[in-house]
């Protein structure tokens, strides 16, 4: 069985400030780690995944985040965010079964 | 021209009724689902098709019925709707490598009355 921890509900910052949205797992196989990011009434959409190689991996407009497999962790950073990226954020495991388990998603709320 | 597309995006129903959702997906892709996401933006699969093929259905009513005409259209149809089942439902595809990257559609948004 596979489970996505996402600590936080929400988290509020202010435009230009970095954040961290944590991401934690638990799977008994190897796993595939995603971020979708979802903007007010629309779909979910990749941000970015780690499937192998290397353990930190990077999107287009800024985030990142890192597979730590000691930690079972894949937390999400941006180091200056913008008003536009205010949004809810999920972050996703699959295992055996390739079906992804979603957490519970982060708010992530920017303030001018 | 949208990848996954779903129709309609808002549906408003009373109690009791049975309604359609569909959804196409012009990906190639051979793995299609439905989520539920619950007004506390929970996300919980509920089925999974494999070429037509229905591989996972979990603990959902057997009011709810997803119906796979061909790889590229899986569609919900949902009898004697209840309050309960009032939500966003997203259809998503993905493709025969399963390492379980998701494309979704934009939802339908279910309102029971």
């Amino acid at each position: 069985a596979q489970s996505v921890t996402q600590l936080d509900s929400q988290v509020p910052v202010f435009e230009e400030a970095p954040v961290e949205l944590r991401c934690n797992y638990s799977s008994s196989v190897s796993v595939y780690l995603f971020w979708y990011v979802q903007y007010p009434n629309q779909g979910l959409q990749l941000l970015l995944k780690y499937l192998s190689g290397s353990t930190l991996v990077e999107s287009i407009n800024g985030f990142e985040a890192e597979f730590n497999k000691s930690q079972t962790s894949f937390h999400l950073r941006k180091p200056s965010v913008h008003i536009s990226d205010t949004a809810e954020y999920f972050c996703a495991v699959s295992g055996g079964s390739y079906i992804p388990t979603f957490g519970r998603g982060t708010s992530l709320i920017v303030h001018p | 021209d949208t990848a996954v597309s779903q129709t309609p995006k808002y549906l408003v129903t009373q109690m009791g009724n049975d309604k359609s959702i569909k959804c196409e997906q012009n990906l190639g892709h051979d793995t299609m689902y439905w989520y539920k996401q619950d007004s506390k933006k929970f996300l919980k699969i509920m089925f999974s098709y494999n070429n037509k093929e229905l591989i996972i259905n979990e603990t959902v009513p057997n009011r709810f019925s997803p119906k796979s005409p061909d790889k590229a259209h899986l569609n919900l149809h949902i009898n004697s709707l209840e309050l309960g089942d009032s939500a966003v439902y997203f259809c998503a595809s993905s493709t025969a490598s399963n390492t379980g990257e998701l494309f979704f559609g934009e939802g339908s948004r279910l309102t029971v009355l």
